[in-house]
């Protein structure tokens, strides 16, 4: 059974720096890309970023690019987001995701996310 | 960057109601949409890719359609665990976009 357990989220102040991550199991993760998703308070979901199975591409949103980066650790079975500068409008619920073999962007596996304050 | 607006923003019904969301995009995408349903406090789950291809266990009431800029997604008889909010989102190119949303809620 895929299980995703992300972890890391916290209240931090705005301009500030947050690393959250996400353990990856019953499942190749290292054959599989992976994605982040968010959901602020009372809004829909909204695509972060994803990362190809080998790190040798990803892709980020605009509103977060040149600020987060997503990263991987094939030997641990783990995803991360670096958020830098962060924002109040980054406030929300955060999800990993498992994309294809791919980065086909469809997401079929979630975890049950992590959420991050700014305030 | 691909807009998705997806209609109704909200739809009322009730069980055993077939309900329709449609879903636009800003460009024609071929058949790359996937469809998810969110519960809050759980996961999301997928439920079509492809514009129409299920994913896993769903249920046959469930059914996507569409091509290029218009897609769909119909439930033909409403069950109590489907009041949850749908999205639509395209997988042709990034940005990897979601539509904003249909919450489908009991009348």
């Amino acid at each position: 059974e895929v299980q995703l357990v992300e972890s890391g989220g916290v209240l931090v102040k705005p301009g500030g720096t947050l690393t959250i991550s996400c353990a990856a199991s019953g499942f190749t993760f290292s054959t599989y890309a992976m994605a982040w998703v968010r959901q602020a308070p009372g809004k829909g979901l909204e695509w972060v970023s994803v990362i190809s199975s080998s790190s040798g591409t990803t892709h980020y949103a605009d509103s977060v690019k040149g600020r987060f980066t997503t990263s991987r650790d094939n030997s641990r079975n783990v995803v991360s987001l670096r958020m830098a500068s962060l924002r109040p409008e980054d406030t929300g619920v955060y999800y990993c995701a498992r994309d294809s073999d791919v980065v086909a962007a469809t997401f079929y596996d979630w975890g049950q996310g992590t959420l991050v304050t700014v305030s | 960057d691909i807009q998705m607006t997806q209609s109704p923003y909200y739809l009322s019904a009730s069980i055993g109601d077939r309900v329709t969301i449609t879903c636009r995009a800003s460009q024609t995408i071929d058949k790359y949409v996937n469809w998810y349903q969110h519960t809050p406090g759980k996961a999301p789950r997928l439920l079509i890719y492809a514009a129409s291809n299920f994913q896993g266990v769903v249920p046959s009431r469930f059914s996507g359609n569409g091509s290029g800029t218009e897609f769909t997604l119909s439930i033909s008889s409403l069950q109590p665990e489907d009041f949850a909010s749908y999205y639509c989102q395209q997988s042709y190119d990034t940005p990897f976009t979601f539509g904003p949303g249909t919450k489908v809620d009991l009348k």
